[in-house]
């Protein structure tokens, strides 16, 4: 079974500019969460969503937006870039019963902002 | 609001040696609690999962207990390796506000296992 799949590996953007982020989940798995690593803050929830419809929001501004379409799959999108904005981000995929299943995560996505 | 400590930040032991890894979490309202490793600019890979009812789970040389009415985890490495060398991270995953559930992440403890 192939794992999280996540695209592109690699950006760099300017400052202002917008991006936009491709998760994958494992076949048969329904729920995509979101998360940013930066060296000051660790890991932190951006959002979660299950067949389609956004269930939970970590605390980020509106700039930081994401959607899941039928197949699973999600993106994400972050508009007006700026400097702190430049982190890992992985998303993160599970099974049927949200509260209990198991996370597993994506390679993440390497985002740099000048 | 729920927090997660990992203590130590930093942890460097020789080859072989067993080790333990520290987990505490403020909040006892949980579903469950992963150990993850992390190498360095890569994803995050599940070693353990707990289940809130369970005590704890184990998968080769890794052991991971759970407390949970004293808010900690342990996570055990018996004869360790340099293929270790990683960073660990516990998460829990927390009953939120609104009905809602989030997995909440420690900093991590970063471990180097010396040949």
């Amino acid at each position: 079974k192939a794992g999280v799949t996540q695209t592109p590996r690699y950006l760099i953007k300017t400052r202002g500019q917008q991006v936009t982020l491709s998760c994958s989940p494992i076949s048969g798995h329904r729920s995509v969460s979101w998360y940013q690593q930066t060296p000051g803050q660790g890991l932190q929830f951006l959002f979660e969503y299950f067949s389609e419809t956004q269930r939970n929001k970590g605390n980020f501004p509106g700039r930081f937006s994401g959607r899941q379409f039928s197949n699973s799959r999600s993106e994400m999108n972050v508009s007006t870039l700026e400097l702190g904005d430049s982190a890992l981000y992985l998303c993160a995929s599970g099974g049927e019963v949200l509260a209990y299943n198991e996370q597993f995560f994506g390679p993440g996505t390497r985002l740099t902002v000048l | 609001k729920q927090e997660v400590t990992q203590i130590p930040a930093a942890l460097s032991v020789p080859e072989g040696e067993n080790l333990v890894l520290n987990c505490s979490f403020t909040d006892s309202a949980i579903y469950n609690l992963q150990w993850f490793r992390q190498d360095p600019g890569k994803g995050l890979t599940s070693l353990l999962l707990i289940q809130s009812s369970q005590r704890e789970q184990t998968s080769g040389r890794l052991n991971a207990s759970l407390d949970k009415s004293s808010g900690r985890s342990t996570l055990y490495i018996a004869a360790s390796q340099p293929g270790d060398s990683a960073t660990y991270l516990c998460a829990v995953r927390h009953f939120a506000q609104g009905g809602s559930e989030k997995l909440v992440f420690g900093k991590g403890t970063k471990l180097t296992v010396n040949p």
